[in-house]
């Protein structure tokens, strides 16, 4: 079965410093990926979305994430936070079996010290 | 503007009465799915729906029920048999599948008081 695994649950960076959050996925196939993200009390706004070609995808708000395949990752950056940042972000991959569907990652909420 | 609109924003239901919540779109998305998120457990799949008059069950349907019978309409309704209904709830569409992208209703708290 697909799966996503966002192995940090909560990161904390300083505004104006560079950002990673990791996702790994398992998938058999050449994977559809996703970023999305999502404000205190809201809905989810996709960040970037990757379904093939280039494995640098750039994306809204800043934000751009690299498909490495031998390392089943899909890895979202930003070189300069804002404190507007500050949100829970998750990762996603299409799921075939059965019908089309998102699988999501547990999210990892993201917090901007001043 | 086009867009997917949940209601209500926050719903308080006791404990044995059946709730329904509401989803609607305008963007003529045929597929339509609800999440219920809870802390540090990201979205699980309640139902989805590619088409009107059709749905299946996702990965934690027992205690919940839907009807499509429009293709703008997804409503969901928590029934008394599930166990631990209290959760936000997130309606989404997309145009066909999700790998084409979903979009995000901006969700319905429920509170089983």
């Amino acid at each position: 079965a697909q799966s996503v695994t966002q192995p940090d649950i909560h990161i904390t960076v300083s505004e104006g410093a560079s950002l990673e959050l990791r996702c790994n996925y398992s998938y058999g196939a050449t994977p559809y990926l996703f970023w999305y993200v999502q404000s205190p009390g809201q809905g989810l706004q996709l960040l970037l979305k990757y379904f093939s070609g280039d494995t640098l995808v750039q994306g809204i708000k800043g934000f751009e994430a690299e498909f490495k395949r031998s390392q089943s990752s899909f890895n979202l950056r930003k070189p300069s936070v804002h404190w507007s940042d500050a949100a829970e972000y998750f990762c996603a991959v299409e799921s075939t079996q059965g019908a089309q569907k998102l699988v999501f990652g547990q999210g990892t909420r993201l917090t901007i010290n001043p | 503007d086009g867009g997917i609109t949940q209601s209500p924003k926050y719903l308080f239901r006791k404990e044995g009465q059946n709730v329904t919540l509401s989803c609607e779109q305008n963007l003529n998305h045929d597929a339509m799915y609800w999440y219920r998120q809870d802390p540090g457990q990201g979205l699980r799949l309640i139902y989805y729906s590619q088409i009107v008059n059709d749905f299946q069950k996702g990965d934690i349907a027992e205690g919940y029920s839907v009807s499509r019978e429009k293709k703008e309409s997804f409503p969901l309704t928590v029934t008394s048999a599930q166990k631990n209904p209290t959760a936000f709830y997130l309606c989404a569409s997309s145009i066909e599948g999700a790998y084409t992208e979903a979009f995000f209703g901006q969700g319905t708290r429920l509170t089983v008081v």
